[in-house]
């Protein structure tokens, strides 16, 4: 299907634990972004990437890692979950060009117990 | 640095009645604006979006927006609410440099019937 999917759609995972959150898009967007969202935060930005290999920190990326080895995937993990990780994560992609507005993924719900 | 407020966490408004949902950025250069609805458990689409075309933005779902560069603003408004309405709404802003969004707290809309 064309688009961006996220896996899992759901996950609970205990507090030390490594867990990978999965970001597919179909439309080979050159920019892909991690977002998480929190009450009263809003959507904060933890990495994002402007291309294959190239990878930039966001407002918020301590005990997140990203990779960017293919254009069409950005897995987000925590490298030993947290609970002030519990938050749901959204994936966007969006095109080179300026302007253009991210398309984003159904969400992930995390809860680190 | 750009950074985006919402005026008002939460707003509420009776159906039928004039929606008016308040946006101020800041920004060292001419933005690029965005207002997303987000509804329960799903993740942000994609309203309306400024991009120096025209400063009256019409949307999706009977929304538009208005960019004022003088007030720093892009308020987005719907004269007649329906009950479908209800939702999560995010005004976000990228820089012309680069893709990287940064959005809003957010304002919860209630319809009330």
């Amino acid at each position: 299907d064309a688009g961006i999917t996220q896996s899992p759609r759901y996950k609970i995972t205990e507090t030390g634990r490594q867990v990978t959150l999965m970001c597919h898009q179909t439309w080979s967007h050159s920019y892909m972004f991690w977002y998480r969202q929190d009450l009263g935060h809003g959507l904060r930005l933890i990495y994002y990437s402007a291309a294959a290999d190239i990878t930039d920190k966001g407002e918020v990326p301590d005990g997140y890692v990203v990779s960017r080895s293919k254009t069409e995937n950005f897995p987000l993990t925590l490298e030993s979950a947290t609970r002030s990780q519990t938050s749901v994560y959204f994936c966007a992609s969006s095109n080179s060009r300026v302007g253009t507005e991210a398309f984003f993924g159904q969400g992930t719900r995390l809860t680190v117990v | 640095a750009q950074s985006v407020t919402q005026l008002g966490s939460h707003v509420s408004v009776s159906e039928g009645a004039l929606v008016l949902l308040r946006c101020n950025y800041s920004s060292s250069v001419p933005p690029y604006l965005f207002w997303y609805v987000q509804y329960p458990n799903q993740g942000l689409q994609l309203l309306l979006k400024y991009t120096s075309a025209a400063t009256l933005v019409k949307g999706i779902n009977g929304f538009e927006a208005e960019f004022k560069k003088s007030e720093t603003s892009f308020h987005l408004t719907k004269p007649s609410a329906h009950m479908s309405d209800a939702a999560e709404y995010f005004c976000a802003v990228t820089k012309t440099s680069y893709d990287k969004v940064i959005f809003g707290p957010g304002t919860s809309l209630s319809v009330i019937p």
